[in-house]
């Protein structure tokens, strides 16, 4: 079974300033996916960045970029530029092309100070 | 609006009483799954649908929840005898590739 680790229960950031989040993940798979949701106080979750792991080059998308180290299974999200509205629960998920599973994390509370 | 819906947005239930939920996916989304989640935890699989096949279904998941997809277009999720450890945020989300959720179905059991 694929396993999603997220060591950092809550992380907290000043206002514009830059918070990188951490995840691992197990498997066995070579064709896979890595996301990260974000989950506001209101519960729906949101995509955030999605990462092919064919892909060498890094996602990016606006304030929010990865650093995707596949020999280590480690898939980290940077979060620049930080704002209020980036306050909730990140969670990384880690998808199989072959069954097609969606595996999460625990995930990580952003705090972000004014 | 075109995104994942779920029907109840909030259910209170008598425990032993039976409650089911409705998803409606995105139209074209050929994958659809269930997951429950507990405050400050991380989603947890239950089951998913690939069209209307149920392709796998939680260990954790006791015989007193059934889901369907009947030709593989929305999904029902049914509790039976529900308990109040069964209390919780069920979410709901369909996929091609990445998963779009909904805003899940707050149940509380009393």
């Amino acid at each position: 079974a694929q396993t999603v680790t997220q060591s950092q229960p809550e992380m907290s950031v000043q206002e514009a300033e830059t918070v990188t989040l951490s995840c691992t993940y197990d498997t066995s798979e070579s064709d896979y996916y890595l996301f990260w949701y974000k989950q506001p106080p209101s519960r729906q979750m949101i995509l955030v960045i999605r990462q092919e792991a064919y892909k060498q080059q890094n996602a990016t998308e606006n304030r929010f970029s990865v650093n995707f180290q596949k020999a280590a299974k480690s898939f980290s999200l940077k979060i620049s530029d930080s704002q209020l509205g980036d306050a909730a629960m990140y969670f990384c998920a880690w998808w199989g092309a072959n069954d097609y599973k969606l595996s999460f994390g625990a995930g990580t509370t952003v705090t972000v100070r004014a | 609006d075109t995104g994942v819906s779920q029907d109840p947005r909030h259910k209170i239930t008598k425990r032993g009483q039976n409650v089911t939920f409705r998803c409606d996916p995105i139209s074209e989304h050929n994958r659809l799954y269930w997951y429950r989640q507990t405050l400050g935890q991380g989603p947890e699989f239950l089951t998913y649908f690939q069209n209307e096949a149920q392709l796998e279904k939680s260990r954790l998941l006791s015989d007193r929840f059934s889901a369907e997809r009947p030709k593989g277009s929305f999904s029902t999720l049914e509790i039976q005898r529900t308990e109040q450890g069964d209390s919780a945020m069920y979410l709901c989300a369909s996929s091609l590739v990445e998963a779009f959720f909904g805003q899940g179905t707050r149940l509380t059991v009393v």
